[in-house]
């Protein structure tokens, strides 16, 4: 079964740091363009960071320098490491798999196929 | 930034109407990078349409998506009971940041 688990949320006090994992089964995490995106509570959806399949990694300006994607081939597994942690960043933290779509002329479009349930990180003393 | 801006933000309909929601790019975006997702309180988003107009795998024929430019839509033809969450557009596109809508909150009338 294709799916993501996220695990590594909670309560962290601000200006700490935590580190999230998405562990894929399934497919190959390395083949895939893959995100993490966050929902703060009773808000809407904040794409967070991508990084793409042959490694290029960004980020949204609010966590730029403070938040870092990287994954473990090994483990098949993707990371956010947060850094710096702030009040505005409390939220369900999603990641996601972006899935091509090739038409028969080879035109391509996308879209975000696979989502992990989240994992619910708190920022508060 | 490309952002977008959905409309309205809530919408309130009975089963068995037609829903139309919007969702407009303040620039230009390639329809091959437009999606929408479905929101259930509790629940990760569903990809419900990619390539603005396109169905993902399992979606009923009742969903359906338009659009180019600036101005893409998403068509719900006759609302089921199951159908009343939030609806989230999406520009993906080759250059991030990517961006959501603010979300259309579908509510049974």
């Amino acid at each position: 079964e294709v799916q993501l688990v996220e695990s590594g949320g909670g309560l962290i006090q601000p200006g700490g740091s935590l580190r999230l994992s998405c562990a894929a089964s399934g497919f190959t995490v390395s083949s895939y363009y893959m995100s993490w995106v966050r929902q703060a509570p009773g808000k809407g959806l904040e794409w967070v960071s991508v990084i793409y399949s042959g490694g290029s990694t960004y980020y949204a300006d609010s966590v730029k320098g403070r938040f870092t994607i990287s994954r473990d081939i090994s483990r098949n597994t993707l990371y956010l490491q947060m850094n710096s942690l702030r009040a505005e960043d409390t939220a369900v933290y999603y990641c996601a798999r972006d899935q091509y779509y090739y038409d028969s002329s080879g035109d391509s479009s996308n879209g975000f196929d696979i989502w992990g349930q989240g994992t619910m990180v708190t920022v508060s003393s | 930034e490309i952002v977008l801006t959905q409309s309205p933000g809530t919408l309130s309909l009975s089963p068995g109407e037609r829903a139309t929601l919007s969702c407009r790019a303040s620039q230009s975006v390639s329809s091959s990078y437009l999606a929408w997702y479905q929101q259930k309180p509790g629940q990760a988003p569903r990809l419900l349409i990619y390539g603005a107009s396109s169905r993902a795998t399992g979606i009923p024929d009742r969903f359906s998506g338009s659009g180019s430019g600036t101005d893409f839509t998403l068509t719900i033809s006759r609302l089921e009971p199951e159908d009343f969450a939030v609806y989230y557009c999406h520009q993906c596109s080759s250059s991030p940041p990517y961006t959501f809508g603010q979300g259309t909150k579908l509510e049974i009338k």
